[in-house]
């Protein structure tokens, strides 16, 4: 595609429910990243894929996060028992080359909401 | 570990005068150094790599090791420089850590 697409934009979600967000990174890329933004806080990293590696989960907060990403391609971030804690924007990005190194291209995000 | 700060998380000034958003980082090994912006309504963007030595709509950023900073420059601010900026920092680990961010007004 002509960029990273997210998908919901928005969700508004009651406590405890499951949510999952997609991210549908640019072809060819073969890296792809999971970022959290919370209000007037920086972008925490989440989970990173590499090709066929193994995803580099270290910044998932909890066992109610996880990911995956399927054929290389499209992600999946799943968020299970969701808590109002984790009202954010969650951005999904992908970059060229296998790395960071070459900066990456955002989606626009998925605003969570858990009420 | 890697860190990236951002000391101001607000930074004022008036249209015309020159405007640098600072980045200072912490890195064992050998850092790539990047500026993302993000415009209102807009979805965040790479402005500057630093291997890369450009200057993108008259901003630059030098990385200084021996300081290890990067701070972002730009000698005539415009009032459509109003936006977030983050600095970030990427490591051979293949991920990147981004600073708070500065949210930048320029005021006519």
């Amino acid at each position: 595609g002509a960029g990273v697409s997210q998908s919901p934009s928005n969700k508004v979600t009651e406590k405890g429910k499951d949510v999952e967000l997609r991210c549908d990174p640019i072809s060819g890329h073969t890296a792809l990243y999971w970022y959290r933004q919370s209000l007037g806080q920086g972008l925490e990293f989440l989970i990173y894929f590499q090709g066929n590696s193994a995803p580099d989960k270290s910044g998932l907060p909890s066992d109610r996060f996880s990911a995956e990403r399927t054929g290389g391609s499209v992600s999946t971030l799943t968020i299970q028992r969701t808590q109002q804690e984790d009202s954010a924007v969650y951005l999904c990005a992908s970059s060229s080359v296998g790395g960071a190194n070459y900066g990456y291209t955002f989606g626009s995000g998925t605003r969570l909401t858990v009420v | 570990a890697q860190r990236v700060t951002q000391p101001e998380k607000l930074l004022s000034v008036f249209k015309g005068a020159p405007v640098e958003l600072k980045c200072n980082y912490s890195y064992s090994g050998s850092p790539e150094l990047f500026w993302y912006v993000q415009y209102s309504r807009q979805r965040l963007q790479l402005l500057l790599r630093h291997i890369s030595r450009e200057s993108i709509k008259g901003f630059t950023a030098d990385l200084n090791k021996g300081e290890t900073s990067f701070h972002l420059k730009k000698p005539f601010a415009q009032e459509e420089d109003s936006a977030m900026y983050y600095c970030a920092l990427a490591t051979n680990a293949g991920k990147s850590t981004f600073g708070d961010g500065t949210t930048l007004t320029v005021k006519p």
